[in-house]
């Protein structure tokens, strides 16, 4: 199986561009989350969704929107980009026993 | 979730069994101890978790102690291909939010 797929592997934006990350699952899991990894950091979570049509706010959410129209794809919105927000993005789903599977990330960056 | 203790950093020899410790110490009696490492650029990995037994699969072996306030992440027989950073949680197992990711323990396996 897939798991977790994420596109574009990498991408290099212009500031003031919109650009959404794509993310879909293949494990039928209700639990999605989007994280941020910077340099010499760890991971901090952007948004969440604990089930199709319901999404919420994580640690560091602003200029980032996500929506769960479905169980299998989560995806992550920049509606402007800043310089900021480059960093290596990370989708995941966790299964009902808080196992959680990871994407290979998407390596953005704004310029 | 209860929270964890880790050494920042090991280094284990090339075949050899690598033992990576966690102190959980105020862990609580519903919360399973999961691992995940992360390699250089990559996602991270789900590696293992249990409760209080001791769990194997064919990535590792997790063995709690009896009053499961530390557990010891095996890796019988380290390759290059193990070095990354090795994170211990402490989760109630299905429970909805994130994982908390901390600093870890970077593992670095030697030839």
């Amino acid at each position: 199986t897939a798991g977790i797929t994420q596109a574009p592997t990498s991408q290099i934006l212009a500031a003031g561009r919109s650009m959404t990350l794509r993310c879909t699952q293949d494990m039928r899991h209700n639990a999605m989350y989007w994280y941020r990894q910077d340099l010499g950091l760890g991971l901090r979570l952007i948004h969440y969704s604990n089930t199709a049509g319901t999404t919420g706010k994580g640690e560091v959410p602003d200029g980032y929107s996500v929506s769960r129209a479905n169980t299998d794809d989560f995806p992550l919105t920049l509606a402007s980009a800043v310089p900021s927000q480059t960093s290596v993005y990370f989708c995941a789903s966790s299964d009902q026993l808080s196992v959680t599977f990871f994407g290979q990330g998407t390596r953005l960056t704004v310029v | 979730d209860a929270k964890t203790t880790q050494p920042t950093s090991m280094d284990c020899a090339e075949g050899r069994a690598a033992n990576l410790p966690c102190n959980h110490s105020t862990i609580s009696g519903n919360e399973y101890v999961y691992w995940y490492r992360q390699i250089h650029s990559q996602g991270p990995q789900y590696i293992i978790h249990g409760l209080k037994n001791n769990e194997t699969n064919e990535m590792a072996s997790l063995i709690i102690t009896e009053d499961r306030k530390s557990s010891t992440l095996i890796l019988p027989h380290a390759t290059l291909r193990d070095t990354a950073v090795y994170y211990c949680i402490v989760r109630v197992a299905g429970s909805q939010g994130n994982l908390i990711f901390g600093k870890g323990t970077k593992l670095s396996v030697k030839p």
